[in-house]
């Protein structure tokens, strides 16, 4: 079962930041936050991840708060093109077993609207 | 663009016919998976490689039947399939199973059955 916990569906004005929520508060010490969106006919696209430190590239901004139980990706000026379904996603600890699995929830569906 | 790459992209197959997708990256990544999405639904992670062996198996019929040839290339080979397996098949791939090394996905096959 998923880890996490997202709302289903946001909106967000064009040029406006996207501040998209994420619960795991069942998360291990040594596993990742992971996101990843999805635009409509297309695979999933990776964005970010990170452990306990907040973390930044070029498409957006991760804050994972100081217990890890929950983080916000940031998108910091939205454009339509944004629109799609993000997925929060903690990965499963270990390259053994189970390990190194990525255990999709239901994500949130972002509406990027002019 | 993605550099996973997934042929055919389309694919209308009937129950008794024998198919294969196909999966193809070069970017040195030795873990491949396997990943079905229905419509409306994330991913489900069916089938992981590493180093082209077989490591997880996430309980899939056995008419669907993976095969890793080589470290670049990761086939699924189906049989007699139903109606409801008609779905969008993903692969990805990364450096390895760890889990700070994100996965890579393609645009996937979207399979119809009749």
């Amino acid at each position: 079962d998923a880890k996490t916990t997202q709302p289903p569906s946001m909106d967000c004005a064009e040029g406006r930041a996207a501040n998209l929520p994420c619960n795991h508060s069942t998360i291990s010490g040594n596993e990742y936050v992971y996101w990843y969106r999805q635009i409509h006919s297309q695979g999933p696209q990776y964005i970010i991840h990170g452990l306990k430190n907040n973390e930044t590239n070029e498409m957006a901004s991760l804050i994972i708060t100081e217990d890890r139980k929950s983080s916000t990706l940031i998108l910091p000026h939205a454009t339509l093109r944004d629109t799609a379904v993000y997925y929060c996603i903690v990965r499963v600890g270990g390259i053994y077993n189970q390990g190194g699995k990525l255990i999709f929830g239901q994500g949130t569906e972002l509406s990027v609207k002019p | 663009d993605t550099e996973v790459t997934q042929t055919p992209k389309h694919l209308v197959m009937g129950m008794t016919n024998k198919k294969s997708l196909k999966c193809e990256q070069h970017m040195g990544h030795r873990a491949m998976y396997w990943y079905k999405q229905k419509a409306k639904k994330p991913p489900e992670l069916m089938f992981v490689y590493s180093y082209e062996k077989l490591s997880i198996n996430e309980s899939v019929p056995s008419r669907f039947s993976p095969e890793c040839p080589n470290s670049s290339l990761l086939n699924l080979h189906l049989h007699a399939l139903q109606p409801e397996d008609s779905a969008l098949y993903l692969c990805a791939s990364s450096q390895d199973r760890q889990k700070d090394q994100p996965q890579h996905f393609g645009d996937g096959t979207r399979l119809s059955i009749l």
